[in-house]
């Protein structure tokens, strides 16, 4: 069966450097992959979503890459910030399915000033 | 744009009884709403798929008859936990897509502890 594996459950890094989490998967060719933010006791809100023909989408500070060969999704927060301090989750559709999703376990970052 | 809520926010019930959770897509028509569950520090675990109108499509160990869903409008799911035990107290979100985007846009979540 499809697994997503986020490569820590905790980060932390100081004010103004690059935060990096990384999402694996294997046993699966997902058509895209989204990205999600969430704040403790809120739901998850939308950042991005790359689709397997992209290798990079930008957001203002934010980076994703999509790696299909390594079956790999790196997503980066530049000139990180304290606000930036969340738990991000990615997301692949669930295989034979267009919608539904299937999520990791998620990175919490700290920023810290 | 793209606003989903939730009601309640957080609910208290006793053992035995039923809680009734709304999800509405505020500023948009949802073909399709999902309910999911979330245990602390855990990740989302998906419930159930809503389709407005018809019967909801649960995951393998969902219980139908105990999270009764109904999906009566474009607008509008709700999740209903029935006869509830301890064992159900979670945090429940909800989340709707168009039918032109494959983004899901979640709820803020309802914090049920059953005593």
């Amino acid at each position: 069966s499809q697994k997503i594996e986020q490569n820590s459950e905790a980060l932390n890094i100081q004010e103004g450097k690059t935060a990096t989490l990384t999402c694996n998967y294997t046993n699966y060719s997902p058509a895209y992959l989204q990205w999600y933010r969430q704040d403790p006791g809120r739901g998850p809100v939308f950042l991005l979503l790359i689709r397997e023909n992209e290798k990079e989408k930008r957001k203002e500070r934010l980076k994703v890459t999509f790696d299909t060969t390594l079956k790999q999704s790196l997503f980066h927060i530049t000139a990180s910030q304290p606000a930036d301090s969340a738990t991000y989750l990615c997301a692949l559709p669930i295989s034979g399915s267009a919608r539904q999703l299937t999520f990791g376990s998620g990175t919490q970052l700290t920023v810290l000033p | 744009g793209a606003v989903v809520s939730q009601h309640p926010s957080r609910v208290i019930c006793k053992s035995g009884t039923s809680v009734k959770i709304e999800c509405r897509s505020l500023d948009f028509q949802a073909t399709t709403m999902f309910w999911y569950r979330q245990f602390p520090k855990k990740s989302l675990m998906l419930m159930a798929t809503s389709n407005e109108g018809s019967k909801a499509t649960y995951e393998q160990g969902v219980e139908k008859d105990k999270f009764l869903i109904n999906h009566a409008s474009l607008t509008l799911s709700t999740l209903t936990v029935t006869s509830a035990h301890p064992e159900d107290s979670s945090f429940y979100i909800c989340s709707a897509v168009t039918s032109s985007l494959t983004e899901q846009y979640f709820g803020p979540g309802t914090r049920l502890t059953v005593t």
